[in-house]
């Protein structure tokens, strides 16, 4: 059975920083883009950021362009979203999400939720 | 960056047709823009329904289709069931980077 299961969220004061991971199984994670999606408490989803499978392509939101890194470590089948100089409105669950095909959003994770709070 | 627009809320009773929407601030929603349609219940993660206008996913119910419909992207549901109630939300490709819309919350009654 194919998962995607988010974790590294929690608490963080505002500055502070944190890294978020998307550990996936049950399909072949190299050959799949990746992107990382976010939604605020009782809001809308926020696209922040794809990556390709061998990493050769990247693409952030503007919203996070220079504070939010994507990355992946295809050797274990793990995304990575680090989370810098974070602000109380980047409080969210923060979602993976795995192309296949031409689709690029074909299954989610069940998300993770990052609390930027004083 | 380019805005999404959805209805913020539509009403459908079980058994009915209701057409939600995806316009753009740039102007016409095309295929080029390869829309999405994601359904999301409470508590859950999204659930992708639709992709490239008019694409289905093996669980999307047969029900539900995408379209272009007068310059806006389209998600129409048939025979609406009280298991549709839910946020739907499409999404948008420019370039490469992708937009949201803000969702429809839509209420089967």
């Amino acid at each position: 059975e194919e998962q995607l299961v988010e974790s590294g969220g929690g608490l963080v004061q505002p500055g502070g920083s944190l890294r978020l991971s998307c550990t996936a199984s049950g399909f072949t994670f190299s050959s799949q883009n990746m992107n990382w999606v976010r939604q605020a408490p009782g809001k809308g989803l926020e696209w922040l950021s794809f990556i390709s499978g061998s990493s050769d392509v990247i693409v952030y939101a503007d919203s996070v362009k220079g504070r939010f890194t994507i990355s992946r470590d295809n050797a274990k089948n793990s995304l990575y979203l680090q989370l810098n100089s974070l602000r109380d409105e980047d409080t969210a669950v923060y979602y993976c999400a795995r192309g296949e095909g031409s689709s690029w959003f074909y299954h989610w994770g069940q998300g993770t939720l990052v609390t930027v709070s004083s | 960056q380019a805005v999404v627009t959805q209805e913020p809320s539509l009403t459908v009773s079980p058994g009915g047709t209701v057409t939600l929407t995806c316009g753009s601030s740039t102007g016409a929603v095309t295929s080029s823009h390869y829309p999405y349609w994601l359904q999301q219940k409470p508590g859950q993660a999204p659930r992708t329904l639709i992709y490239d206008t008019s694409n289905k996913h093996s669980w999307t119910p047969a029900r539900f289709s995408g379209s272009l419909l007068g310059g806006k992207a389209a998600l129409t549901l048939s025979g609406a069931q009280p298991e549709d109630e839910a946020d739907y939300y499409c999404l948008l490709s420019y370039s490469g980077a992708v937009v949201f819309g803000g969702g429809t919350k839509l209420t089967v009654l």
